[in-house]
């Protein structure tokens, strides 16, 4: 069964400052990695997504990397500003489940 | 283009009554999966539905049901409400593959707020 941890659970920075997020899963079994963003009582918006032959996708200030051999992943932000604080969430799709399987999160505050 | 739209946004139900939750996708999507969120179970995985047929279920009572329109347009029910079924109910929709599998992005729904009292 496809575990997925994301750490830490909470994040506090100020402004200005690069971050990286982790998402860990158990098996390497996946088709893609997604990573959204999340505002309070809201729906999930797409931010990246990392293929399973990828490495890395990049947009704007967001990278993420994908290394299934160690299952890891990481989202690199540059230059946090206060309107990134939302919770942050990885997905993996795995192989042959047609379904996504979330992390927790990480509660991203950036404050000025 | 428009995204994925839910409707209602909110509502409001008693225990024992049944509610109807409704999915319009991305237009050109085929695939549409529905996820329940709580505080303290996160995103879980309901159903995902494609031409028509459910093709994969989560591990949720037979109370949730779900179908699929010709249109794609999906909705979801819930007979039977209980307390803990008070959640987040969110929708997402995906193009398929030739081969029929979703490998491409994900996009979701601005979700369903569901109280039960």
């Amino acid at each position: 069964k496809q575990e997925v941890t994301q750490i830490p659970a909470a994040l506090s920075v100020p402004e200005g400052e690069n971050l990286v997020l982790n998402c860990s899963f158990t098996d390497s079994a996946i088709y893609n990695l997604q990573w959204f963003r999340q505002d309070p009582g809201k729906g999930l918006t797409s931010l990246l997504l990392i293929q399973s032959s990828q490495r890395e996708q990049t947009s704007g200030r967001l990278n993420a990397s994908l290394d299934k051999s160690s299952g890891r992943s990481t989202l690199y932000i540059a230059a946090s500003q206060p309107g990134d604080s939302a919770t942050y969430l990885c997905a993996l799709l795995i192989q042959g489940a047609q379904k996504l399987v979330f992390g927790q999160g990480t509660r991203l505050t950036i404050n000025p | 283009k428009a995204g994925v739209t839910q409707t209602p946004r909110y509502l409001i139900k008693t225990r024992g009554q049944q509610v109807t939750l409704s999915c319009s996708p991305i237009s050109g999507h085929r695939s549409v999966s529905w996820y329940q969120q709580t505080p303290g179970q996160g995103l879980q995985f309901l159903f995902e539905y494609f031409s028509e047929t459910q093709r994969n279920k989560g591990n949720f009572p037979g109370r949730f049901s779900g179908r699929q329109f010709s249109n794609s347009r999906s909705e979801m029910n819930v007979s039977t409400l209980e307390l803990g079924d008070s959640a987040l109910y969110l929708c997402a929709s995906s193009k398929i593959r030739a081969s029929g599998r979703i490998v491409d992005e994900q996009f979701f729904g601005p979700g369903t707020r569901l109280t039960v009292l």
